[in-house]
Parts: structure tokens; C-alpha cells; sequence
């Protein structure tokens, strides 16, 4: 059973301060790794994905990758109160490309 | 971008009853289209995998003859709950992938209320 494991939160950070997001997930075998955005009863919006060993930045949002340790994380720099969202950690569940998601943080942003 | 929308956005319905959910590819043809399940304060669960034309795959643990699907277009998906149970309110989403493509499009999601 593939394992993607997220700390629930709530994760609270004042406005403008930098958000970090953590996720580990248990196969080793695991070459894509994506972060969504879920707003209270909507679906999941497709923030970054990260493929290789490092940092990738897009905007405020930097997605890191450690393979060796299995974990991933997501910094949201100058957190606005418009990021208050809960964000998944996904890995491919198979060959199919259907997504193994963790249970997803909650952030929140105040003001 | 790629659109996928999903009908209905709400639902109630009796127990007992049967309801279908449309998934749309609007601007490409899906070969692959996934089913998930959220419920309260838990994350997406992968119910099924249709690919265009053939029948679907179901994950474990989740009963293909009561959670029916169509995959008969390569823009059209359907989800049938049948004979509803409160238990099954939930929120549905899918997901569609085109061909040669790695990357899924969600819909706008379905919440379903079974009373």
C-alpha cells in the first residue's frame, strides 16, 4: 500500500510570513509528486509538481524534493489570507496515472 | 487550458434512488477519466479508471455494481450511484487525461446527499 502522509494542522501563519507545507510518502518508487490547492467544497487545483531531486520555484510557491529521505514540501512565501486552503500531497498510484493523495493540511492565513 | 466539467454540482436524493454524474472533456478528447471520493475531513480516494470504450477498473473495496460507469465517448463519462444510501454522501470528483498526456483535469466535483 503506497502511504502518503501530511499533518492535518491547522498550520496558522500570519499574513506575509512564509507557509511550510510537509509530505512523506512511503514508496520508494515514486518519480512525480504534486501539490493541489482545495478550497472548502471544491475540487482540487493543481498548484506545482516536482520531479527531480532539489527545489523548483514558480511564483511564491517552491516545491522541494528529497528522494533519499522520501519527503516533499511546499513553501508559500508572503502568505495571504487568500491561501487559507487545505493542500494535498499526490504521488502516482499506478502506471494509469490515477493520484495517491495524502489527507492534506490545512492552512491558515490571518490577517 | 484543459476544461472538465461536472454535472450536477449538488444532489439530493432519496435512499433507495439512483443518480448519475456527467464528467466532460470540453476542449479535448480523454482517454482516461478517474472517479474519486472525498468525504468529510478526508482526502480524494480513487474509486475507478475508465478508459474510453472498455470497462472500468475499480480499486478495492468499492462495489462495482452499485457505482456504474460509462465511458462511451472520449468526452463523456458517467457515474451512477445505485440504490443510494446515506452512507454514500459524499462528494464526487473526476478527472480526465488525454492520450500521451500524464497530466488529469479535474471537474468542478459532485455533492451528493442520500436522506
Amino acid at each position: 500500500q503506497k502511504e502518503v502522509e501530511q499533518n492535518s494542522g491547522p498550520l496558522s501563519v500570519p499574513e506575509g510570513a512564509i507557509a511550510s507545507l510537509n509530505c512523506t510518502y512511503s514508496d520508494r518508487g515514486s518519480q512525480s509528486f504534486f501539490w493541489y490547492r482545495q478550497y472548502s467544497g471544491k475540487s482540487p487545483e493543481l498548484i506545482m509538481f516536482i520531479y527531480s531531486n532539489g527545489d523548483k520555484e514558480d511564483g511564491r510557491f517552491t516545491a522541494q524534493l528529497n528522494k533519499a529521505s522520501q519527503y516533499v514540501s511546499l513553501l508559500i512565501r508572503d502568505s495571504q489570507p487568500s491561501d487559507s486552503a487545505t493542500y494535498l500531497c499526490a504521488v502516482y498510484l499506478n502506471s494509469g496515472y490515477a493520484l495517491n493523495f495524502g489527507k492534506g493540511t490545512s492552512l491558515l492565513v490571518t490577517p | 487550458g484543459a476544461v472538465v466539467s461536472q454535472h450536477p454540482s449538488r444532489v439530493i436524493c432519496k435512499s433507495g434512488t439512483s443518480v448519475k454524474i456527467e464528467c466532460r472533456s470540453l476542449d479535448f478528447q480523454a482517454t482516461t477519466m478517474f472517479w474519486y471520493r472525498q468525504f468529510p475531513k478526508q482526502s480524494l480516494m480513487l474509486m475507478a479508471t475508465s478508459n474510453e470504450g472498455s470497462k472500468a477498473t475499480y480499486e478495492q473495496g468499492v462495489e462495482k455494481d452499485k457505482f456504474l460507469i460509462n465511458h462511451a465517448s472520449l468526452t463523456l463519462s458517467t457515474l451512477t450511484v445505485t440504490s443510494a444510501h446515506p452512507e454514500d454522501s459524499s462528494f464526487y470528483i473526476c478527472s480526465a487525461r488525454r492520450a500521451g498526456n500524464t497530466e488529469a483535469f479535474f471537474g468542478q466535483g459532485t455533492r451528493l446527499t442520500v436522506v
